[in-house]
Formats: structure tokens, C-alpha cells, sequence
């Protein structure tokens, strides 16, 4: 299996602009993850969704972020307007949580830089 | 609430000797534990993880961890550290409160240096 694949893996933007992160989850996951990972903050989770829905989005962290997954193999993050302060690396994480014990499996991460 | 908390923000030890990082946790019911490694610049890949049976728990690279119930710890060790161990290290347990949904609350990481 390919893995969790995240695009694109690095993004520079100016203030403002439309940002939008890509996942596709492991082929039969049915929980996937987005996080934030910062210095300040370390790593956070910004929403997850269940067998494409979405259970909890508590920790995005206001209306600029919006995640969707139209289906089992994709997913999206989007921030807009983008601000300086959303530079972070991104991730994406899927699990097989009905079967497996909690296990989850991370993309590579992609990387904002707002400038 | 439940949590996990790696009180260690950095740990140093020489090449050759044994490593411990700490990990406490806090959790309603039976804890599911784990712990991820992370280099530089890429993702956290998973190192094993507690579910139930044997205290002691072998994972990849020649970790393993030893859960406590008692003292509600589940400190990751290596016997003998390699360079190559430095990376940024995370605990974690599963969120009993998501209902199988598979959620994981991670601790804030502690970076692990292993000096020639």
C-alpha cells in the first residue's frame, strides 16, 4: 500500500489567498485525522471524520478552516483567507478504527509557509 | 478529562546507553497506549503500542515500553541508543470517550539526542 498521501508537500502563499491541503487516506481506513503541528503549540488535532463524517472539529481553530471528505478516499483542508499565522506543517492521518486497536498511519505532511 | 503527559520537553544520552523517555497518561477505563517517532521533516510513524497482556511491550528498532498500571506510566526504553534514535518522540492513548472512532490524545512530544 502507498501509504497516506498528502499534497502538496510544501505551500508558500501571501496573506489572503486560498489554501487547500489534500489527503488521500490507506484503502480501506475509514477514520481519517487533520492535524497541526507547530513549535508553539505542538501537534493538534483540527477535525476527524468517520466513515466520511465528520464526528468532531473542535479544534479547528475558526470558520477560515473548512474540511470535507466527498468520499472514502479523499479529503481536503482548506483555509480561506490564509494568515500568517496558519503556517504550520499539516497532516493527515487515517486508521482502520472498527478493526484495528488505534493504530494510525500519518502522510508526510504538508508544509504552509503564509507569508 | 482524559490525557497524556510527557514531562521531559528534551532528553540526552550517550551512544551505547540505555534511554528512557517518560510518559504518564490519564484515561477512564482500560488505556490503549502508543508511541510515534518522528524525524526531521517527515511524518510520525508508529513504534508499538499497549492493548492488553504482557506489561512489557516490544516494538520496531529495539524499542519497547513498559506499561504501569499503578503509576499510570508507559515509559518508551531502548537498551542500548543509536544515533539514529534522535528524533522527536510522542506518547499517546486512544480516546475512550470517541466511541470507536479511533481518536488518539498525543502527549507534546520530547526530543530525543543521542551524542556520539
Amino acid at each position: 500500500d502507498a501509504g497516506v498521501i498528502q499534497s502538496p508537500r510544501h505551500e508558500v502563499t501571501e496573506m489572503g489567498q486560498e489554501v487547500t491541503l489534500r489527503c488521500k487516506p490507506i484503502s480501506g481506513h475509514n477514520s481519517l485525522f487533520w492535524y497541526r503541528q507547530t513549535m508553539m503549540r505542538g501537534l493538534e488535532l483540527l477535525i476527524y471524520f468517520n466513515n466520511n463524517v465528520p464526528i468532531d472539529d473542535s479544534g479547528m481553530p475558526e470558520d477560515r478552516f473548512s474540511a470535507k471528505m466527498p468520499n472514502a478516499s479523499f479529503s481536503t483542508l482548506k483555509i480561506q483567507p490564509s494568515e500568517p499565522r496558519d503556517s504550520a506543517v499539516y497532516f493527515c492521518a487515517s486508521s482502520r478504527s472498527r478493526v484495528d486497536t488505534g493504530e494510525l498511519f500519518f502522510g508526510e505532511g504538508s508544509r504552509l509557509t503564509v507569508l | 478529562a482524559q490525557s497524556v503527559a510527557q514531562p521531559e520537553d528534551q532528553v540526552n544520552v550517550a551512544e551505547g546507553n540505555p534511554l528512557t523517555v517518560k510518559c504518564t497518561y490519564s484515561v477512564s477505563g482500560n488505556p490503549y497506549l502508543f508511541w510515534y517517532v518522528q524525524y526531521p521533516n517527515r511524518g510520525l510513524q508508529f513504534l508499538l503500542k499497549y492493548i492488553t497482556g504482557d506489561n512489557l511491550v516490544k516494538g520496531s528498532y529495539g524499542f519497547e515500553a513498559e506499561f504501569n498500571k499503578s503509576q499510570t506510566s508507559f515509559h518508551l526504553k531502548k537498551p542500548s541508543a543509536l544515533v539514529s534514535d534522535s528524533a522527536l518522540y510522542f506518547c499517546a492513548v486512544r480516546d475512550t470517550s470517541s466511541s470507536n472512532t479511533g481518536k488518539l490524545i498525543f502527549g507534546q512530544g520530547t526530543t530525543l539526542q543521542v551524542k556520539p
